[in-house]
């Protein structure tokens, strides 16, 4: 079964400097993998996904992902932090197959310093 | 459009009540899923269902029953109420059947205490 671990589940940055978030996964199967955003009192929206093809994954508001087999992992960057993204992360993975499930991590808080 | 609904809002229950929180999409999609919020927990998938008449469990089911009789409804039944599904509960759908490649749409949430 696949699973998803967020490595810090709280991560402050000062504002323009690098966003980093980290996310592993384990899968049997090639997996597809997904990045949300959830700001406060709200759901969750996508900000980008991998299913096949190209690593490197671009995203909404200037973040990317890149899925690296090898090291299992699709960490979340953004080159310099706005105030605007503070909120809480979640990577999640899923694997195509005849009725598959869609699991999350524990999530990370960004917090971003002035 | 209006995505996907999800009521109430708020509700506030005691011990060994039912409830069923009501979730509805109206952009066709066969996939929708439940999962609650807790603190430090992420999101943990409840029950799922990859189209009308079809539901399956996920990592916490227990506590929880669900049916789909249509495309567009998948409410989540509490039977006997108990504090510990205080919890935020978040209803999701996304297309294709199997729906694990596509997006998940989300709901505004339902927050739940149970005295």
């Amino acid at each position: 079964a696949q699973s998803v671990t967020q490595l810090g589940s709280h991560v402050s940055v000062s504002e323009g400097a690098l966003v980093l978030l980290r996310c592993n996964y384990s899968s049997s199967v090639p997996p597809y993998l997904f990045w949300y955003v959830q700001y406060p009192n709200q759901g969750l929206q996508l900000l980008l996904k991998y299913t096949t093809g190209a690593t490197l994954v671009k995203g909404i508001n200037g973040f990317e992902a890149e899925f690296k087999k090898s090291e299992t992992s699709f960490h979340l960057t953004k080159p310099s932090a706005h105030m605007s993204d503070a909120a809480e992360y979640f990577c999640a993975v899923s694997e195509y197959s005849s009725a598959s499930k869609i699991i999350f991590g524990s999530g990370t808080r960004l917090s971003i310093r002035p | 459009n209006a995505g996907v609904t999800q009521t109430p809002k708020f509700q506030v229950l005691k011990t060994g009540q039912s409830m069923t929180l009501q979730c509805a999409q109206d952009m066709n999609h066969e996939y929708m899923s439940w999962y609650r919020q807790d603190p430090g927990m992420g999101l943990r998938l409840i029950h799922y269902s990859v189209g009308a008449g079809i539901t399956d469990q996920g990592e916490v089911p227990n506590g929880y029953n669900v049916s789909r009789s249509t495309t567009e409804d998948f409410p989540l039944r509490l039977l006997s109420a108990a504090p510990s599904q205080t919890s935020v509960y978040f209803c999701a759908s996304s297309s294709g059947a199997r729906g694990s490649n596509q997006p998940q749409h989300f709901g505004d949430g339902t927050r739940l205490s149970i005295l």
